[in-house]
């Protein structure tokens, strides 16, 4: 298994107060993702990371934002959490990133945020 | 309408049947992944596919690029096969960074 630690792994926040997720990684690979999972929708692309200091919007960004000061570690931030980013939140790893066709992506275990 | 489809949603089979999941994707790929979503919520990536066919033990998995169209196979079907089932294709948008996911396949295998 490739060394993902996400944390924490479950919280509760109130609406408006702002709220950090952390992934960690062993692996040293290049790129790294964050994801959230909602019922009725496949996973989708919040932000990515293609080296330190070198991150892009994906296709759910609004609302989040992200940093990567080192390799090891790729942090999400919800500036003021809403209700509507109650979710599970999954970040994920490749070595190659996507212009390698098919390189593998290993996930980490899922952040579980409600926002009440 | 989801660019990537699965069918069928929901899944539930003897042991020791054989197990039949697709998926039907609109965008342009450059991958098709195949990934298990375990019931405690972890991910873990079965295959990754551009063209043909590829075979993991009990596992099958097949693309075909001109009909957009994947399918995961799984044979002789065990309990511990319960678990849902994701294709995601590796969208061209977004430097090819995004992976587009299709909704899942809930498969429940009884003993």
């Amino acid at each position: 298994d490739a060394g993902i630690t996400q944390s924490p792994r479950h919280k509760v926040t109130e609406t408006g107060t702002p709220v950090t997720l952390r992934c960690h990684q062993t692996e040293n690979h290049r790129y790294m993702y964050w994801y959230r999972q909602d019922p009725g929708h496949g996973l989708r692309l919040i932000h990515y990371s293609y080296g330190v200091k070198d991150t892009d919007k994906g296709e759910v960004s609004d609302g989040y934002s992200v940093s990567r000061s080192k390799t090891e570690d790729f942090l999400l931030t919800l500036e003021s959490a809403t209700s509507s980013q109650t979710s599970v939140y999954f970040c994920a790893i490749s070595e190659f990133g996507g212009r390698i066709a098919g390189n593998t992506i290993y996930f980490g275990e899922g952040s579980w945020l409600t926002v009440v | 309408k989801n660019e990537v489809e699965q069918s069928p949603q929901n899944l539930t089979a003897q042991e020791g049947e054989f197990i039949t999941i697709n998926c039907s994707y609109s965008v342009g790929i450059s991958a098709l992944h195949w990934l298990q979503q375990h019931p405690g919520g972890g991910i873990v990536s079965l295959f990754m596919l551009s063209s043909g066919k590829k075979k993991h033990g009990r596992l099958i998995a097949t693309i075909n690029i001109q009909e957009k169209h994947s399918s995961l196979h799984i044979t002789a079907s065990h309990p511990r096969d319960s678990a849902v089932y994701i294709c995601a294709a590796q969208d061209t948008n977004f430097g090819n960074e995004k992976l587009t996911f299709g909704t899942g396949t809930r498969l429940t295998i009884i003993p």
